[in-house]
């Protein structure tokens, strides 16, 4: 049981190229989100998925799209990265309810840090 | 609109101390409420967590406070070991959004021998 696994940990675009960036999980989680981290602002919503072929925007969704086809895959995708997309980028998952248990939370992935030129 | 607000950037506690989060939210909706560790160079790991319909909750060393009134949640570490040096993010969810979470920005926790 591996988890949430990101795929690259680290990545240097130059502006205006493109890059997707991978996030799988093997929890059989429903729900799948994308955040973004930058400092003094903690984590912020980028794009979320309730399901396979479902996905909604978060707080920040501008200049990133999503998919998801399978219930194990999240791909985020940089169609022409700027300066401002250099951050810290998290996958997270779990199952779809509210969260009221004193056990539901989200799963995170380690990371991928990205660098735009 | 930041609705999770920490405003403590960063806190120094000696070990052995007690260490105390603070955490203040502006949505009235939210109804659960989470506390996660980030080391450097890691993903954000649970912690503990605590539903509107309680005021305190315990875990070990860690204790999470609810003030519903005041819109206001704590995160007690006793006593703080150096281990426990991290960032530490509160988040909160509300019911009609799922597992949807907004996070706070982060208390950076620095436990010193």
């Amino acid at each position: 049981n591996a988890g949430v696994t990101q795929t690259p940990k680290f990545q240097v675009l130059k502006t205006g190229q493109s890059m997707t960036l991978q996030c799988a999980q093997d929890m059989n989680h429903e729900y799948m989100s994308w955040y973004r981290q930058d400092p003094g602002m903690g984590l912020r919503l980028i794009h979320y998925s309730v399901g396979a072929g479902i996905t909604d925007q978060g707080e920040v969704p501008n200049g990133y799209n999503v998919s998801r086809s399978t219930t194990e895959d999240f791909p985020l995708r940089l169609l022409s990265a700027a300066p401002s997309q250099t951050s810290v980028y998290f996958c997270a998952s779990s199952f779809v309810l509210p969260l009221t248990s004193d056990t539901d939370t989200q799963y995170f992935g380690p990371g991928t840090r990205l660098t735009v030129l | 609109d930041q609705q999770v607000k920490q405003n403590s950037p960063s806190l120094s506690v000696q070990e052995g101390r007690i260490s105390i989060l603070n955490c203040d939210y502006t949505n009235s909706m939210f109804d659960y409420f989470l506390w996660y560790k980030k080391y450097p160079a890691e993903g954000p790991t649970f912690l503990i967590s605590i539903s509107s319909i309680k005021d305190k909750n315990e875990d070990g060393r860690f204790t999470v406070f609810l003030n519903k009134s005041a819109k206001h949640l704590s995160l007690h570490i006793v006593p703080s070991q150096p281990g426990d040096s991290a960032v530490y993010f509160c988040a909160a969810s509300e019911e009609t959004s799922g597992s949807r979470l907004t996070f706070g920005e982060g208390t950076q926790l620095t436990v010193n021998p």
